[in-house]
């Protein structure tokens, strides 16, 4: 089972940014949070991946609470192709690899 | 690296036909999944192995799904006998083994039609 919720849709502007929110209340501390979108019928992308500090790459950037109960996957300046279902995961990174669950995500839609 | 290869991309059976889904994963991954995605369920997860063996196949449906990874560059989903209820898409993801997390690469997926 998912062990994070999102809202199921979100609305943003084209051109401003997208603070897509997730909550995990009950994530372990050695449990990494990630998030991936699926754009149409696509394959699901990685976008980025934090432990505990704050996450910055080309593509977004995620905001970790300190408590670890929540974050929030920002995009800074959304264009039309960052429509999308995001899906926000947590999971336990060890030798013997775990699964990754995906729940229903947030389907954002980016509006002209 | 032409990334995570799926075939076929479509195909379109009938009931009771045998099918196979063919994934080579990314050169030097060693982790590998199977994901099946319908409109109604979402994206669910099927079966993941690590290293070729699998590690938790608690997702496939029932005894009719079958999967394999012979070596470290091909895996196998099989249905059989195949149903109209497994018409879905069908992912293949890997993923390698970071220091920091692991992320995984999702190939173009297989649209599996049961008539």
């Amino acid at each position: 089972d998912a062990k994070t919720t999102q809202p199921p849709s979100m609305d943003c502007a084209e051109g401003r940014a997208a603070n897509l929110p997730c909550n995990h209340s009950t994530i372990s501390g050695n449990e990494y949070v990630y998030w991936y979108r699926q754009i149409h019928s696509q394959g699901p992308q990685y976008i980025i991946h934090g432990l505990k500090n704050n996450e910055t790459n080309e593509m977004a950037s995620l905001i970790i609470t300190e408590d670890r109960k929540s974050s929030t996957l920002i995009l800074p300046h959304a264009t039309l192709r960052d429509t999308a279902v995001y899906y926000c995961i947590v999971r336990v990174d060890d030798n013997y690899g775990q699964n990754f669950v995906f729940g229903p995500g947030t389907r954002l839609s980016v509006l002209p | 690296d032409a990334g995570v290869i799926q075939s076929p991309r479509h195909e379109v059976t009938e009931m009771g036909q045998e099918v196979t889904l063919r994934c080579k994963p990314i050169s030097g991954h060693n982790s590998l999944f199977w994901y099946r995605q319908t409109m109604m369920r979402g994206l669910e997860l099927l079966i993941y192995f690590n290293n070729n063996v699998p590690i938790d196949d608690s997702g496939m449906p029932e005894d009719r799904f079958s999967a394999k990874m012979p070596n470290a560059s091909f895996s196998t989903l099989k249905i059989q006998p195949s149903e109209p209820r497994d018409s879905a898409v069908y992912f293949c993801a890997s993923g390698p083994r970071g220091l920091r997390g692991e992320k995984l690469f999702f190939g173009s997926g297989t649209q599996l039609s049961v008539l």
